[in-house]
């Protein structure tokens, strides 16, 4: 089983939707959480921190179940402009290395 | 406004001719780290320092070294690049390397470096 696991998509939504993203992680020991967004040939770029049980920021809000070992992004009011790979990041435990899932493809369309 | 720079963003090696990555930050973070990343796939760590502390990983190529000689600036050489080391490379810091949790892990990543082997 992969330390993170993510649906890769695509997803395929019109603007103006709302979208999630699961994805899962094998270690329950797991201390720190993140979302990256990475568009097309770019470098991956820090979206959210998840902290404690989630939190919010604008139209993006992350949410942590550490019971079922989950995490969760929902995008609202989807802009054309969200469309990229979102990466979950877990970090291995006992240390600061991050574990990249292999990201969720979002396409925004008109 | 504080960042990682890489040079240069594009890079064009012949198959076994040694090449050098360059990273700089101004973001004064302790740890520096260098990660391989293929299409459609995750970016996977090569190494990173902590401070002078170089730390690699089980399963990184011995064709891969690298060095830090001084906070802010790190490299990464490819000694005889083949061509399956054709990738985007990628530069992160992060403030702190450790368990818990915090910002202190957040990593922050550099634009890349596109390498073509020919």
């Amino acid at each position: 089983r992969k330390e993170v696991e993510q649906d890769p998509g695509p997803f395929n939504v019109p603007e103006g939707a709302t979208v999630a993203f699961n994805c899962t992680y094998s270690n329950s020991a797991s201390q720190s959480f993140f979302w990256y967004r990475q568009d097309c040939r770019k470098e991956p770029k820090l979206l959210m921190s998840v902290y404690s049980s989630g939190n919010e920021d604008g139209r993006f809000t992350a949410q942590l179940n550490r019971a079922s070992q989950y995490i969760s992004l929902l995008i609202r009011d989807s802009k054309l402009s969200d469309s990229a790979t979102y990466l979950c990041v877990v970090n291995r435990v006992n240390t600061g290395k991050l574990i990249f899932g292999q990201g969720t493809t979002l396409q925004v369309k008109p | 406004d504080a960042m990682v720079i890489q040079n240069p963003r594009y890079q064009v090696t012949q198959f076994g001719k040694p090449v050098t990555l360059s990273c700089s930050q101004t973001l004064n973070h302790n740890v520096m780290y260098w990660y391989q990343q293929k299409s459609s796939q995750a970016p996977k760590l090569l190494f990173h320092y902590y401070d002078k502390d170089f730390n690699n990983e089980a399963d990184t190529p011995d064709n891969f070294q690298s060095r830090r000689p001084n906070t802010s600036f790190c490299f990464l050489d490819i000694r005889s690049p083949g061509l399956g080391d054709a990738a985007m490379y990628l530069c992160a810091t992060s403030r702190d390397w450790g368990e818990g949790t915090g910002a202190k892990n957040e990593q922050f990543f550099g634009p890349g470096t596109r390498l073509t082997v020919l």
